[in-house]
């Protein structure tokens, strides 16, 4: 099984300011990454996949880099919209489809 | 507009068995995957298990493997999570996925449906 592993629990960072949130996994994944965003008593809602391509309606503040086992998103603006919960998915080695245990982003 | 509309949320006791729904509409259900995704109070997700819509051919994590079982219906474009015999570690908050494509990332996600397990 692949692990996938984020970086930090929780960060705080001031609306406006600039936002890198990273992702590891045990293996390559090559670039079948996706990240999802998951606010507050929602459902997730996909961000990027193929590790960098915005999914429809996804802001261009957001963007995806990185490959293999390494990557990272960066929101480049925070928007007060933007605090939530974010997760990465690896969908290279599968079964199973496995998930990072997400990172909280919070407003400082 | 491509929706998954779940069915509601539900109450058992351990023991019991339980059938939730996950209904497509919008695009054309046998094309896609929907896959099952786990998340327990508080907690992140879990990949639990997917299905192809076309043949009902199904992959389970290893975790679920054996408690739970997928099926869909193809005639009402539903795709259905069923337990046999729950426990009190399945209450959690439950999400039908659609597969943009096969095996690869999930694009449309529906509102979710929690299972409460309580004696």
């Amino acid at each position: 099984e692949t692990v996938m592993m984020q970086s930090p629990v929780t960060l705080s960072v001031s609306p406006g300011e600039r936002a890198s949130l990273s992702c590891w996994a045990s293996q390559s994944v090559t670039s079948n990454l996706a990240w999802y965003q998951q606010r507050p008593g929602q459902a997730p809602r996909l961000l990027i996949y193929g590790a960098s391509t915005r999914a429809t309606g996804v802001p261009a503040r957001f963007s995806g880099s990185g490959s293999g086992t390494e990557f990272t998103l960066t929101i480049s603006s925070l928007q007060p919209e933007d605090f939530a919960v974010y997760y990465c998915q690896q969908y290279n080695n599968w079964p199973p489809y496995t998930f990072g245990q997400g990172t909280k982003l919070e407003i400082k | 507009e491509v929706q998954l509309v779940q069915s509601g949320a539900e109450v058992r006791k351990p023991g019991e068995s339980l059938r939730i729904s996950c209904k497509g509409s919008g695009y054309d259900f046998p094309r896609f995957w929907i896959s099952w995704v786990r998340q327990m109070p508080g907690k992140g997700l879990e990949w639990m298990g997917r299905i192809d819509s076309s043949d009902s051919y199904s992959n389970y994590s290893p975790s679920f493997q054996g408690h739970v079982t997928l099926s869909v219906d193809r005639s009402v474009s539903t795709a259905y999570l069923q337990w046999t015999s729950l426990k009190a570690s399945d209450t959690a908050m439950y999400y039908c996925v659609r597969h943009s494509s096969s095996s690869s990332e999930l694009d449309f996600w529906g509102q979710g449906t929690l299972v409460t397990v309580s004696s």
